[in-house]
């Protein structure tokens, strides 16, 4: 079946640091996200992008951080200076809208997480 | 802004018996409702969704319950096993908008 790649599984920076969290949407994806998990909270969206442009940010997507599908299969989440209150779970999902449809829902396909540790 | 509220962190159930687990929304615009198990180290898996205009859905042993009027979504397993054993988070989105998810429930199914 196929599946939503993430890249690296943990990674651990000091503070005031830039980080790249990498992903790998199902091939024929049009919509990716990425959400974030701080442990024992909700998991809490980020950004959507759709048509190599964001469609949708929420507050926390401030301008630390970015996206970018910088080749057809990559769609990157860059935190430019890391802070403490970064330190989370951070997933990546994709869907392809048309097929959902048969529901209706927006059935997201998530990844298994990248783990970030600010020091 | 919590929009979905799962007010049970956690939720022990025997093996054979029902999990009944629930969640609370507070945006009356939600157009769907969708159910999501996680297990350690692994990404949230799409379980189950409900339509708002559906008071019922069904999938095997999972099955979906919106009461609009209360604003009020719950997921039955039945029979519960063992290996149901996960965090279950309760979603809700708007038509081609973004997904919402609740704190989660951590429901344990003893042997």
């Amino acid at each position: 079946e196929p599946e939503v790649t993430q890249t690296p599984s943990h990674q651990v920076t000091q503070m005031g640091q830039e980080v790249i969290l990498r992903c790998v949407p199902i091939s024929n994806h049009l919509y990716f996200y990425w959400y974030r998990q701080i442990l024992g909270q909700k998991v809490e969206f980020l950004v959507s992008f759709y048509n190599n442009e964001i469609s949708e940010k929420s507050e926390i997507f401030d301008d630390q951080f970015s996206v970018e599908r910088p080749d057809g299969s990559n769609f990157t989440l860059k935190i430019r200076s890391t802070k403490l209150e970064d330190s989370a779970m951070y997933f990546c999902a994709s869907n392809f809208r048309d097929r959902a449809q048969s529901s209706g829902a927006n059935v997201l396909t998530f990844g298994a997480g990248s783990r970030l540790t600010v020091l | 802004d919590q929009q979905v509220k799962q007010n049970s962190p956690s939720l022990s159930v025997q093996e054979g018996r029902i999990s009944i687990l629930n969640c609370d929304y507070t945006n009356s615009m939600f157009d769907y409702f969708l159910w999501y198990k996680k297990y350690p180290a692994e990404g949230p898996t799409f379980l189950i969704s409900i339509s708002s205009i559906k008071d019922k859905n069904e999938d095997g042993r999972f099955t979906v319950f919106l009461n609009k009027s209360a604003k009020h979504l719950s997921l039955h397993i039945v029979p519960s096993q063992p290996g149901d054993s996960a965090v279950y988070f309760c979603a809700a989105s708007r038509r081609y908008q973004k997904v919402t998810f609740g704190t989660g429930t951590k429901l344990q199914v003893i042997p």
